[in-house]
């Protein structure tokens, strides 16, 4: 069975420091990998995904298979960055994705 | 297009009493998924739809919840009898065939007295 796993519920960092948020994932087969953010009072909404390599508002993942890791970094980050983060696995044809428990990210002035 | 479309945005009940939430599709998506989503839990997927047809209910945790979806735009989540426990965000998403993303309506919270 698919499982997703996102170790830290809450993260805080200061403007303009790095930033990492970490998932791991267990499945069998060719995973595909998403980030999605949901905003303060906001719908949750995609970020990003592994498939497309490509960089929104500053934030990156990469697929790591050896490690089964999909973990979202940006390199300075800002107030508006912060939301609930959570990264989701769609673990084939079926389309449905299963959410890790979400990391809380708090950019702090 | 105004997104995937939930109704209503908050509910307040005691228990015991049935709860409906709704859900409107973006037109053309034929996958809709209802979620529900707690601080201790977080997202889970409770029924999935494809073409209107039910394909896994595997997340719906019990008897009192069932869902519906009578026609492609439409699609109904009940919970009867409504319990404290229940109290949670719930949202559903829609996808088109082919495409890998998922779009969230706002989400309904549901607080159960």
């Amino acid at each position: 069975a698919q499982r997703v796993t996102q170790p830290e519920k809450l993260l805080s960092v200061f403007k303009g420091a790095p930033v990492e948020l970490k998932c791991n994932y267990s499945y069998s087969g060719s995973p595909e990998l998403f980030w999605y953010v949901q905003y303060s009072r906001q719908r949750l909404q995609l970020l990003l995904r592994h498939i497309s390599r490509e960089s929104i508002k500053g934030f990156t993942a990469d697929l790591n298979k050896g490690e089964t890791s999909f973990h979202l970094k940006k390199p300075f980050a800002q107030e508006e960055d912060s939301a609930m983060y959570y990264c989701a696995l769609n673990s084939g044809s079926a389309r449905q994705l299963t959410f890790g428990s979400g990391t809380q990210l708090t950019v702090l002035p | 297009d105004a997104g995937v479309i939930q109704s209503p945005r908050h509910e307040v009940t005691e228990m015991g009493q049935e709860v409906t939430l709704r859900c409107k599709p973006i037109s053309g998506h034929d996958y809709l998924f209802w979620y529900r989503q707690t601080m201790m839990r977080g997202l889970e997927l409770l029924i999935y739809f494809n073409n209107n047809v039910p394909i896994d209910d595997s997340g719906m945790p019990e008897d009192r919840f069932s869902a519906k979806m009578p026609n492609a735009s439409f699609s109904t989540l009940k919970i009867q009898p409504s319990e404290p426990r229940d109290s949670a965000v719930y949202f559903c998403a829609t996808a088109r065939t082919g495409a890998e993303t998922q779009y969230f309506g706002p989400g309904t919270r549901l607080l159960v007295l």
